[in-house]
């Protein structure tokens, strides 16, 4: 069975960069998919940000292009989100997925000073 | 972007009622590989999502046939026959055939 575990700071300060861990078991990324990082906003808003494929190719939301990367260890099964620049519209829960079969517990992110 | 349009934004139901959500593209979301990449999703209270149908008719797995999909090129609806307490929550559609992917608003389903 596939599952996707997320970690990372709850809280960033405005200005600084969000850095957050998806650690996948029971599959190996480089087999297959699209790892996706999707959040939620308070509120029912829910935006996908990109995805980093098997292959290593990324797709980003052009809503967020320039604050956006999304890269992968494949040693580890790991694969990460860094958005820079973050303001308090930033705060939200952000899920790792597999979209959209496999989704991880989600990990909510306050962005405060 | 694609804008998905969800109705209506909730509902409230009795346990064995049932209910149709629907989703309304603002571009035809058939593929150029011929597939329609859209999704319905349900999030229960503190839950993560849960995928119920993907390319517009197809039952996730372990998804319970009271849920159906239909639709085609900009229109689509759930469908949620006899609705049963574990079905409340958020639904949301989204569409994955043209980038940005992009959700619906969402509908939540509670109890009346």
């Amino acid at each position: 069975e596939i599952q996707l575990q997320e970690s990372g700071p709850g809280l960033v300060k405005p200005s600084q960069s969000l850095s957050l861990t998806c650690s996948v078991t029971g599959y190996t990324i480089t087999s297959g998919y699209d790892w996706s990082w999707i959040r939620k906003f308070p509120g029912n808003k829910m935006e996908w940000m990109g995805y980093i494929s098997y292959s290593g190719s990324t797709n980003y939301n052009p809503s967020l292009k320039s604050r956006i990367s999304i890269t992968r260890d494949t040693s580890k099964n790991q694969f990460f989100l860094q958005l820079n620049s973050v303001t308090t519209e930033d705060t939200a829960t952000y899920y790792c997925a597999s979209p959209f079969a496999y989704w991880g517990q989600g990990t909510l992110v306050t962005v405060s000073s | 972007d694609v804008v998905m349009t969800q109705t209506p934004p909730s509902l409230s139901v009795a346990i064995g009622q049932s209910v149709s959500i629907s989703c309304k593209s603002s571009q035809s979301l058939v593929h150029s590989d011929g597939k329609t990449y859209l999704n319905w999703l349900l999030q229960n209270p503190g839950q993560s999502p849960k995928r119920l149908i993907y390319q517009v008719s197809n039952l996730g797995s372990g998804v319970p046939d009271r849920f159906s999909g239909t639709g085609s090129e900009k229109d689509f609806t759930l469908k949620i026959s006899r609705v049963e307490a574990e079905d409340l929550g958020v639904y949301h559609c989204v569409q994955a055939t043209h980038v940005p992917w992009t959700f619906g608003g969402g509908t939540k389903l509670e109890l009346k």
